[in-house]
């Protein structure tokens, strides 16, 4: 069946450090994929998505390229900043398409 | 404007005891869901409606009933409340009724205590 698969959390890094959170999926045919931050104390929201492979998906200076090669949906971001600190979602819709899985989540601390 | 409201924000209740959790939103979307976020912060879907219509009603204990009474509104009716049903309960909407592409609006959540 369709799964997403997160790399496990919490990630710390200080400010200004390089970002890289691992998401691969398994799914029937190529469906559109979603990263969803969520702050704290507060509900998910989308933070970026790419609708085909090979699109980029960018927001927030966090970016997230779909690799149908490798069936990865890696979200990096160059440099974080202590407001990045949060929980991120990478997520598809199944094959049905009535739900989207979302993955386990990755917890970001970033120390100033 | 909130898009998507939920209330009240925090329930603290007692075993056994029924409670309701209400969802609103005002995008004019067609489509709206539950989710249910344990302490680990995984995210479980538990229902979503269409159009007024149930169209996903996963593995959900019977004790969680929902209603929506028009589009815009989706609330949860939680029976003899049990320990395991504290988590943080998520509302939200999409335009779609297949999110294939379509991005979809949370509200703030719902914490949950049960004693």
């Amino acid at each position: 069946g369709d799964s997403v698969t997160q790399m496990e959390g919490p990630v710390t890094l200080s400010e200004e450090a390089f970002l890289t959170i691992n998401c691969t999926y398994t799914a029937t045919g190529y469906p559109s994929l979603f990263w969803y931050v969520q702050y704290p104390g507060e509900g998910l929201q989308l933070l970026l998505k790419a609708t085909k492979a090979d699109d980029k998906g960018s927001n927030k200076g966090f970016e997230a390229t779909y690799r149908k090669e490798t069936t990865s949906f890696h979200l990096e971001k160059g440099s974080v900043q202590v407001s990045d600190s949060a929980v991120y979602f990478c997520a598809l819709p199944d094959t049905g398409g009535f739900k989207t899985i979302f993955g386990a989540g990755t917890r970001l601390f970033v120390k100033a | 404007d909130t898009a998507v409201s939920q209330t009240p924000k925090y329930l603290v209740t007692q075993m056994g005891n029924d409670k309701s959790i209400k969802c609103e939103q005002n995008l004019g979307h067609d489509t709206m869901y539950w989710y249910k976020q344990d302490s680990k912060k995984f995210l479980k879907i538990m229902f979503s409606y269409n159009n007024k219509e149930l169209i996903i009603n996963e593995t959900v204990p019977n004790r969680f009933s929902p209603k929506s009474p028009d589009k815009a509104h989706l609330n949860l009716h939680i029976n003899s409340l049990e320990l395991g049903d504290s988590a943080v309960y998520f509302c939200a909407s999409s335009q779609e009724s297949l999110p294939s592409t379509d991005t979809q609006y949370f509200g703030p959540g719902t914490r949950l205590t049960v004693l």
